[in-house]
């Protein structure tokens, strides 16, 4: 079965420096996603970024980036220019095929909450 | 556009009463999916739904169901409440419950959160 692990329940950062959350994941798929979403305390989850399992190149989104490495099955999110407005709970999460049904389900990690300090 | 619209935000239950849930999708989006969210938690999948139809359950007691309308919104429903169900409900929507391309993407609302006592 696919797991998704976040091992870190808490990380800080100070505004503007640079933070990374790790995030391991388990599958015996080839072809796949990966997520990083964020809940602040509105509570809506809302997506950061995505990786394609088959794309080499690292997915980036102007200040959030992806350290994909796929023998190792790990999936790191890293912030750079942290600004207050990131402070939230952030998953990794990966969509686990429905046997049968032909669609997916996500599985997401217990979260790491970001604090940013002014 | 609206996004994933859910009701109520808050509600307070007592131990066996049951509870309704509603969700509405974006416009255009046949695809709906139900987590619950404890507290200190990641989401857990409940249902998904996409053309009406129930294509995935997750691992949730039969006091659990839900259904989607010919609109695509969808209700949950929880019968015989326990202190255990208290949560963030969160509904997601998407066109279709793909692997996670594009349209297939995973939109949440804000959730309903339910407290038993």
């Amino acid at each position: 079965a696919q797991t998704v692990t976040q091992s870190q329940p808490e990380m800080s950062v100070q505004e503007a420096e640079t933070v990374t959350l790790s995030c391991t994941y388990d599958t015996s798929e080839s072809d796949y996603y990966l997520f990083w979403y964020k809940q602040p305390p509105s509570r809506q989850m809302i997506l950061v970024i995505r990786q394609e399992a088959y794309k080499q190149q690292n997915a980036t989104e102007n200040r959030f980036s992806v350290n994909f490495q796929k023998a190792a099955k790990s999936f790191s999110l890293k912030i750079s220019d942290s600004q207050l407005g990131d402070a939230a709970m952030y998953f990794c999460a990966y969509p686990s095929a429905l046997a049968a049904s032909g669609t997916y389900k996500y599985i997401f990690g217990t979260g790491t909450r970001l604090k940013v300090l002014a | 556009d609206a996004g994933v619209t859910q009701s109520p935000t808050h509600l307070i239950k007592t131990r066996g009463q049951h509870v309704t849930l509603r969700c509405s999708p974006i416009s255009g989006h046949k695809s709906v999916s139900w987590y619950q969210q404890v507290l200190g938690q990641g989401p857990q999948f409940i249902f998904q739904y996409y053309e009406k139809e129930e294509r995935g359950r997750g691992n949730f007691p039969d006091r659990f169901s839900a259904r989607q309308f010919p609109n695509y919104s969808s209700e949950l429903n929880v019968n015989a409440l326990l202190l255990g169900d208290s949560a963030l409900y969160l509904c997601a929507s998407s066109f279709w419950p793909g692997r996670g391309s594009g349209a297939n993407v995973l939109t949440f609302g804000a959730g309903s959160r339910l407290t038993v006592l």
